[in-house]
């Protein structure tokens, strides 16, 4: 069973900080996605990454996926109150378009 | 439409009733996917179509749950004997096929089984 289990589950900062957020699996995935979601909406996607050790910026937002291919980050320059929400990763297995997602980090961002 | 529609958006039911959430995909889309996901959990898979066929239905948790999608568009997932377990938002996503797909989501059916 493939399982992603993210960290924190939690976080809540000041506006101006910087954070990480992390996807972590023992499964190789063929790729591997970052979503936002907001109270009330579907997740939102925010980037795929799909080569081992590739890094992709969106603004402020960096996402890396690890070189195995089995887990990924989300590290957040200066978080501003607009980034408040919930952020999950997915991965489809080797093989499949079967899209399992993380465990998901709530993230509050107080101005 | 534009996007992904689900309804009903909201739906409150009585344990041991039968239930059916919709799912109406973004045209041309040829996969559908089936979640399920608790308050402040991230969505749980249940099942996923390519065209009309199951090509994955792995995560539906028992025999009371069952989706179809007969004409390869719009899916309905259907819930028999509900219990108060099986309150949570039901999400429906689809998607071109491919191997980077991004999945496009509805805004969800929230089922309350009292």
């Amino acid at each position: 069973t493939q399982l992603l289990e993210q960290s924190p589950q939690f976080l809540s900062i000041q506006e101006g900080e910087n954070l990480t957020v992390y996807c972590n699996s023992s499964s190789v995935f063929s790729s591997l996605q970052w979503y936002r979601q907001e109270p009330g909406e579907g997740p939102v996607l925010l980037v795929t990454v799909v080569t081992g050790g590739e890094v992709k910026k969106l603004k402020r937002l960096t996402f890396q996926f690890g070189d195995a291919r089995k887990d990924s980050s989300l590290h957040i320059t200066a978080a501003q109150p607009g980034d408040t929400g919930l952020y999950l990763c997915a991965g489809d297995g080797v093989g499949t378009y079967k899209y399992i997602f993380g465990t998901g980090t709530r993230l509050k961002v107080l101005a | 439409g534009a996007g992904v529609s689900q309804t009903p958006s909201n739906k409150v039911t009585e344990k041991g009733k039968y239930v059916e959430l919709r799912c109406d995909p973004i045209s041309g889309h040829t996969a559908l996917y089936w979640y399920r996901q608790s308050l402040g959990q991230g969505p749980e898979f249940l099942i996923y179509f390519q065209g009309t066929g199951a090509a994955d239905d792995s995560g539906l948790p028992n025999d009371r749950f069952f989706a179809v999608r007969p004409e390869g568009s719009v899916s309905t997932l259907k819930i028999q004997r509900t219990e108060r377990g099986d309150s949570a938002v039901y999400l429906c996503a689809s998607s071109r096929q491919g191997k980077t797909g991004e999945l496009f989501f509805g805004e969800g059916s929230r089922l309350t089984v009292l």
